[in-house]
């Protein structure tokens, strides 16, 4: 089946500095990925919707300048956090599917942890 | 603005015994999802339902959709210890079949 896959896993960094997270499909193109965002004991809230070959649409709250999200491949979107800080603290995931009509696959996640 | 709500947030129950989780949801959508959440690891995809009357089951786990009703149900049949997990439901927004906006989640405790 189709798998999505992101790394790190999990990353532990100073607050300032700036971590980029890979998303990518493995066995399918995807034109259109997800990235969310979970705090601990929550749901998870949509951060972005990154495009393949054009800007992000990013939803209602989500700075755009601290989340960078790049598509620059139909297999690869990457989110880095700007200047990050212990807010940004969360468990992030990324989603893709081939098509607008098949499910979704979740990546397995990334913990970042800003000290 | 679509909305989307489970209960209950949690549930603690017994193995053996039987019980829904609840997901009303706000505005009309074509598709629902539901997904399993073990700590500190990404979703898993449960089932997808995308049609008013849609029934689905995988092993003791059954999931309906009402789309007239707004409402999706996950049914536990003869919980087990496995079973312990976050439960989520995802609705899909009406601009786009992947948008997804998720309930709080239910936290199912399961307990021999």
């Amino acid at each position: 089946g189709a798998v999505v896959s992101q790394h790190p896993s999990w990353v532990i960094c100073k607050s300032g500095t700036s971590v980029k997270i890979e998303c990518r499909s493995l066995d399918f193109q995807a034109t259109t990925m997800f990235w969310y965002r979970q705090f601990p004991k929550q749901s998870l809230m949509l951060m972005a919707t990154s495009n393949e070959g054009s800007k992000a649409t990013y939803e209602q709250g989500v700075e755009k300048d601290k989340f960078l999200i790049n598509h620059a491949s139909l297999t690869l979107s990457t989110l880095t956090v700007t200047s990050a800080h212990p807010e940004d603290s969360s468990f992030y995931i990324c989603s893709a599917s081939r098509s607008d009509n098949e499910k979704l696959f979740f990546g397995s996640g990334t913990q970042l942890s800003v000290l | 603005e679509l909305k989307v709500e489970q209960n209950p947030l949690f549930l603690s129950m017994q193995e053996g015994k039987n019980y829904t989780i609840y997901c009303n949801y706000s505005t009309t959508s074509d598709r629902l999802y539901w997904y399993r959440q073990d700590p500190g690891k990404s979703l898993e995809s449960l089932f997808v339902l995308l049609s008013n009357g849609a029934v689905k089951q995988e092993g003791r786990l059954m999931a309906s959709l009402d789309t007239k009703a707004r409402l999706s149900t996950l049914h536990i049949t003869a919980a087990v210890h496995d079973l312990s997990a976050t439960y989520f439901c995802a609705v899909a927004s009406f601009q786009g079949a992947q948008k997804l906006v998720f309930g709080q989640g239910t936290r199912l405790t399961i307990n021999p």
